[in-house]
């Protein structure tokens, strides 16, 4: 069973351009999750997509946005980067849809990527 | 506004004592909640959960106390080992089906040998 990957790991970008993230689900899960961690703080939920379509967003303006492939892989995009766009960004994947799939809550965290904005 | 709140950033205790870690939340849709921890470089990973029902669960060395009326829940961890030291978040949700965890700020727990 493989778990949740996230690519690139490390990233720097230039404010005001666009960034992609990437992240593949864990084998059997159709549910991908976005969280961004700044520094010192624990993750924010940004966006949930299930069957490549948004399923619950949080509290992030619309240059976030994201897209899910058949294969229920995940990308993350964000236009027009701010400097307070530095942060770890995370993903999750799960099973149904939410963030049940078991008795664990069903998320499986990816180990994130770390984008600095400058 | 901070729905979870984590006000230790830090904790740190001796190899074989128990170490508490302490969480207070403001929403009281909130009813389902759960401690992730985090090692540098990892993403977070599942420990154990509480549903608002209960007010405690066990797991091992791990258990999470649940005072509703107070809004605040715990993690004890006994004994500690040197392979807890890691951050330690709390998360909540509303409703088990929710889509979204509303996390504290975690709480970096070393354990001293």
């Amino acid at each position: 069973e493989t778990g949740v990957t996230q690519s690139p790991t490390h990233l720097i970008k230039t404010r005001g351009q666009q960034v992609t993230l990437r992240c593949s689900s864990q084998s059997g899960h159709n549910t991908v999750s976005w969280y961004q961690q700044a520094l010192g703080q624990g993750p924010q939920f940004i966006f949930q997509y299930y069957r490549e379509e948004e399923n619950g967003r949080g509290n992030f303006p619309p240059r976030f946005s994201g897209l899910q492939f058949p294969n229920y892989s995940s990308e993350l995009n964000v236009n027009a980067l701010e400097l307070d766009d530095s942060a770890l960004y995370l993903c999750a994947s799960s099973l149904g849809g939410g963030g049940q799939g078991s008795t664990n809550y069903g998320y499986t965290f990816g180990s994130g990527t770390r984008l600095t904005v400058v | 506004d901070q729905q979870v709140k984590q006000n230790s950033p830090s904790l740190s205790v001796q190899e074989g004592r128990i170490s508490i870690l302490n969480c207070d939340y403001t929403n009281s849709m909130f009813d389902y909640f759960l401690w992730y921890k985090k090692y540098p470089a990892e993403g977070p990973t599942f420990l154990i959960s509480i549903s608002s029902i209960k007010d405690k669960n066990e797991d091992g060395r791990f258990t999470v106390f649940l005072n509703k009326s107070a809004k605040h829940l715990s993690l004890h961890i006994v004994p500690s080992q040197p392979g807890d030291s890691a951050v330690y978040f709390c998360a909540a949700s509303a409703g088990r089906r929710a889509q979204k965890l509303v996390f504290g700020q975690g709480t970096r727990l070393t354990i001293n040998p």
